[in-house]
């Protein structure tokens, strides 16, 4: 089974600042299939990035996704108030993992 | 617009059976394979099970197999899942979603406790 391991486990920033998250992976994935969701408290998840770097329908440019291999990144170019959430990245090998979240709190 | 709505979750004993339903409106519900996650609380997200869009291929995470069934009633549009011999780490909300590889859209949740 594929680990992801998603880095800082709590990120604080002000609104305005950009945000870099970090999705490791226990072996190398195709690009292909890593997604990235955001998560509300008491609300479902919500798709971000699919494919690592595509956009999902509704989701403003300022999130996007880069990486190859094992290293992944979710950006949040401008953070604005609604995007303090967790993060979590995903991936389907032979199966489907999430990685543990990343809280992103309002400094 | 996908909408989907989960139903079924409830306090049950160790042991026990529960069934989930999902139920779509608005969107081909056959042309979409399905899943379900679910969420520990306070916790992570686990992918529990998936069906294709025809209910023919099945699949299920090494946690609940052997104990969860899933299913699904294309002519109702709704998705199901079978949980018996339950356990108090099954305690979490079940979401529905739908299923390429990533899960596009999901319901809002329903949560399932077991304990005594």
């Amino acid at each position: 089974e594929i680990v992801l391991t998603q880095s800082p486990g709590t990120l604080s920033l002000s609104p305005g600042e950009r945000a870099t998250l970090s999705c490791r992976a226990s072996q190398s994935i195709s690009s292909s299939y890593v997604a990235w969701y955001q998560q509300k408290p008491g609300q479902a998840p919500r798709l971000l990035i699919y494919a690592a770097s595509s956009r999902a329908t509704g989701i403003p440019d300022r999130f996007s996704g880069s990486g190859s291999g094992t290293d992944f990144t979710l950006t949040i170019s401008r953070l604005d108030p609604e995007d303090f959430a967790v993060y979590y990245c995903q991936q389907y090998g032979s199966s489907y993992t999430f990685g543990q979240g990343t809280k992103l709190e309002i400094k | 617009e996908v909408q989907l709505l989960e139903s079924g979750g409830d306090l049950v004993q160790p042991g026990g059976s529960l069934r989930l339903s999902c139920a779509d409106s608005g969107f081909s519900f056959s042309s979409y394979a399905m899943s379900w996650v679910r969420q520990a609380p306070g916790k992570g997200l686990e992918w529990v099970s998936a069906i294709s869009g025809s209910g023919g291929s099945t699949y299920y995470a090494d946690s609940v197999k052997g104990r969860f069934t899933i299913s699904r009633d294309n002519s109702k549009n709704t998705l199901y899942l079978q949980m018996n011999s339950l356990r108090g780490e099954d305690t979490a909300i079940y979401y529905c979603a739908t299923l390429r590889w990533y899960f596009e859209y999901w319901g809002q949740g329903t949560l399932v406790t077991v304990s005594s």
